[in-house]
C-alpha cells in the first residue's frame, strides 16, 4: 500500500540551528512530493513541491528539500531555524493520474530561543 | 494567489442538528476540491473528492449520507454534516486543485473546527 513515513514525531531545536525533517514514501513509481506547514488551529501552507527535474527544490521561508530516488526520501531542510518556524510539518505524496494526496503523520517542530 | 477560504472558521452545535461548511477558491477555478478531517495531533484523512458538476467520491468508511458534499460551481464546494453527534467533532479542512497553475498542487483552506455538544 502507498504510504508516507515521517519518523520523527517531535523535534526540538534551538533558534539559529539547522534543521532536517525526514520523509520516506513507499511505492515503485516516483510520485509528486510536497511539504506543508500547519500552524496551530490553521490550515496547511505549501512550502515546496517536487514534480520532476532538479532534485533539490527551493521553497518559501528559506526551506529546501532534496528528492533521493534511491532512498525514496524527500527530506526538508533549513540552514537556520527561526522561532516562527515552530509548527507542524507534513510531508505528502500524490501519484500521477490519481486525485489522492497521502499525508505523513507529521512532525511537530519546537524552537527554543 | 491560490487562496482558499472556509466558512465558518469554527462552529458549535447541538447534537442532532446539521452544519454546513463552505469552501471557496478565491482567485482561481477549482474543478476538483477535497475534504479532509483532522483529529487532534493527527494527520489529515481524506474524506471525499468533489468534482464540479458531479457526485463526490467518498473514501472507504466515510458515510455518504452523513457527510453531504455539493460542488455546484468552479469556486464553491460545501460539506454538510447531517444529524451531527459529538463523535463528529473535528477539524475539517478543504483543499482545491488549480490545474491551470500546473501539476497536482492542492491549496488548503484555513479549516473549520466543529464542536458538537
Amino acid at each position: 500500500a502507498q504510504s508516507v513515513t515521517q519518523p520523527d514525531i517531535h523535534i526540538t531545536v534551538s533558534e539559529g540551528a539547522s534543521l532536517e525533517l525526514r520523509c520516506n514514501y513507499s511505492y515503485g513509481a516516483t510520485p509528486y512530493l510536497f511539504w506543508y506547514v500547519q500552524s496551530p488551529g490553521q490550515g496547511l501552507q505549501l512550502l515546496l513541491k517536487y514534480f520532476s527535474g532538479d532534485t533539490l527544490v527551493q521553497g518559501i521561508k528559506g526551506f529546501e528539500a532534496e528528492f533521493k530516488r534511491s532512498q525514496s526520501s524527500f527530506n526538508l531542510r533549513k540552514p537556520s531555524v527561526h522561532w516562527s518556524d515552530a509548527a507542524e510539518y507534513f510531508c505528502a505524496v500524490a501519484y500521477v493520474n490519481t486525485d489522492k494526496l497521502i499525508f505523513g503523520t507529521g512532525t511537530r517542530l519546537q524552537v527554543f530561543p | 494567489g491560490a487562496v482558499v477560504s472556509q466558512h465558518p472558521s469554527w462552529v458549535i452545535c447541538k447534537s442532532g442538528t446539521s452544519v454546513k461548511i463552505e469552501c471557496r477558491s478565491l482567485d482561481f477555478q477549482a474543478t476538483t476540491m477535497f475534504w479532509y478531517r483532522q483529529f487532534p495531533k493527527q494527520s489529515l484523512m481524506l474524506m471525499a473528492t468533489s468534482n464540479e458538476g458531479s457526485k463526490a467520491t467518498y473514501e472507504q468508511g466515510v458515510e455518504k449520507d452523513k457527510f453531504l458534499i455539493n460542488h455546484a460551481s468552479l469556486t464553491l464546494s460545501t460539506l454538510t454534516v447531517t444529524s451531527a453527534h459529538p463523535e463528529d467533532s473535528s477539524f475539517y479542512i478543504c483543499s482545491a486543485r488549480d490545474r491551470a497553475r500546473g501539476g497536482d498542487t492542492q491549496y488548503f483552506g484555513p479549516g473549520t473546527r466543529l464542536t458538537v455538544l
